[in-house]
């Protein structure tokens, strides 16, 4: 069966440091990934989402970045975090057509 | 542009009564919707989904309903069990064009015992 780990679950960190959040999903090839951020009261919004290795599309313009190195890794990053980066971060996966996202349990990230 | 609206933050029901609750789109180019539920610190939990060639899937005590027409669909849950009450995002995606998958803001559902 398919599963998708998301690390770390919980993260604080100062305001212009970097940041790194990692995703994999093992039990299926060639998934599609995405990174989603849930700011406080909101829903979920899309940042980005790649349908392969090194192909990543991103939604909205804003201080992070995505890369995909390996079939089923997508790495969330930021070279300098500002407080608005505060949210709770989720990877996901799909298989594409009629297929639903699977979600990781997510990452709570505090900037300060 | 919020392309997929959930316009009620809140509803309570009493146990074992029916839970109703309503999304709007407005891309007419969504073909594929999802309904997810979502407790605190957790990722979303997928309840169930419709295609746009349906206008209802049932899933044991979870029904969703399309009107593609109107550009809404809901969820209803019958009965209601307190272990129900968690937020509710519903999701919609056009597999022809994309495969983005874009969500409501969500609605907290309070089933009283």
């Amino acid at each position: 069966s398919q599963t998708i780990h998301q690390w770390p679950a919980t993260l604080v960190q100062p305001v212009g440091s970097p940041l790194s959040l990692e995703c994999t999903v093992e039990g299926t090839s060639n998934p599609n990934l995405y990174w989603y951020r849930q700011a406080a009261g909101r829903g979920l919004q899309l940042l980005f989402y790649s349908v392969g290795i090194g192909q990543i599309s991103s939604e909205v313009p804003q201080n992070l970045s995505a890369s995909r190195p390996q079939d089923r890794q997508f790495i969330l990053s930021s070279k300098k975090l500002l407080l608005s980066d505060s949210g709770f971060y989720l990877c996901a996966w799909s298989v594409g057509g009629n297929s639903p996202l699977h979600f990781g349990n997510g990452t709570r990230l505090t900037v300060t | 542009d919020q392309q997929v609206k959930q316009n009620s933050p809140s509803l309570s029901v009493q146990e074992g009564r029916i839970s109703i609750l309503n999304c709007d789109y407005t891309n007419s180019m969504f073909d594929y919707f999802l309904w997810y539920k979502k407790y605190p610190a957790e990722g979303p939990t997928f309840l169930i989904s419709i295609s746009s060639i349906k206008d209802k899937n049932e899933d044991g005590r979870f029904t969703v309903f399309l009107n593609k027409s109107a550009k809404h669909l809901s969820l209803h849950i019958v009965p209601s069990q307190p272990g129900d009450s968690a937020v509710y995002f519903c999701a919609a995606s056009a597999r022809r064009t994309g495969n983005q998958f874009y969500f409501g803001t969500g609605t907290s559902l309070t089933v009283i015992p």
